[in-house]
């Protein structure tokens, strides 16, 4: 069965600051990948997300997330945090059969001054 | 893309009492999924509800617990039913649309329950 690890439940990081959050999944063949953001009180919102082609995948607000196969990896990546980056973050792997998407445990950031 | 609406946004319950949350898309799609975010935990499938048949619940989740109807393929509603304070969480629904490197699923803002 399909399953996401991520491994952080919190990180906190300086504003300006570089950010990685990683995601880990167990899935028998090439999944599809996404990394959500909730922000508090707000609703889910797609950052990316992975099919195929190219392992480096671009995202809104300035996220990108690399897929390694070798790793069973897709870690969020972000060169310069910005406070309003502050939230919860969700790696999520959807079945390719019926885009069944199951959620990982979740990392909440904290961006401090 | 899609807008999601639901409702309530939030309530506060009796315990033994049930909840109809709403759930309103601005465009017609073939499956509506229902989501349960626990206080501090991430996202649970409840069911996935397709128009005009029954839903299809996840292991842990049962019909009796948490009937849901589908009368069109922009409407749904997920009840809550004798509830209980294990039962306080946020509820989402969801849409997806496409395939492959089109698809995208959206999220409704959610329903804070607090069960007492």
């Amino acid at each position: 069965a399909q399953s996401v690890t991520q491994p952080d439940i919190h990180i906190t990081v300086s504003e300006g600051a570089s950010l990685e959050l990683r995601c880990n999944y167990s899935y028998g063949a090439t999944p599809y990948l996404f990394w959500y953001v909730q922000s508090p009180g707000q609703g889910l919102q797609l950052l990316l997300k992975y099919f195929s082609g190219d392992t480096l995948v671009q995202g809104i607000k300035g996220f990108e997330a690399e897929f390694k196969r070798s790793q069973s990896s897709f870690n969020l990546r972000k060169p310069s945090v910005h406070w309003s980056d502050a939230a919860e973050y969700f790696c999520a792997v959807a079945d390719t059969g019926g885009f069944k998407t199951i959620f990982g445990a979740g990392t909440r950031l904290f961006v401090k001054a | 893309s899609a807008v999601i609406s639901q409702k309530p946004s939030r309530d506060i319950c009796q315990r033994g009492t049930s909840l109809t949350i709403q759930c309103q898309v601005d465009s017609q799609v073939t499956m509506m999924f229902w989501y349960r975010q626990q206080p501090g935990q991430s996202l649970t499938l409840i069911a996935t509800a397709n128009q005009g048949s029954e839903a299809t619940y996840e292991s842990g989740f049962v019909i009796d617990k948490f009937p849901i109807s589908r009368p069109n393929l922009t409407f749904s509603t997920l009840t809550v039913s004798n509830m209980s304070p294990e039962d306080s969480s946020i509820y989402l629904c969801s849409v997806e649309f496409g395939q492959g490197a089109s698809y995208e699923q959206y999220f409704g803002p959610g329903t804070r329950l607090t069960v007492t």
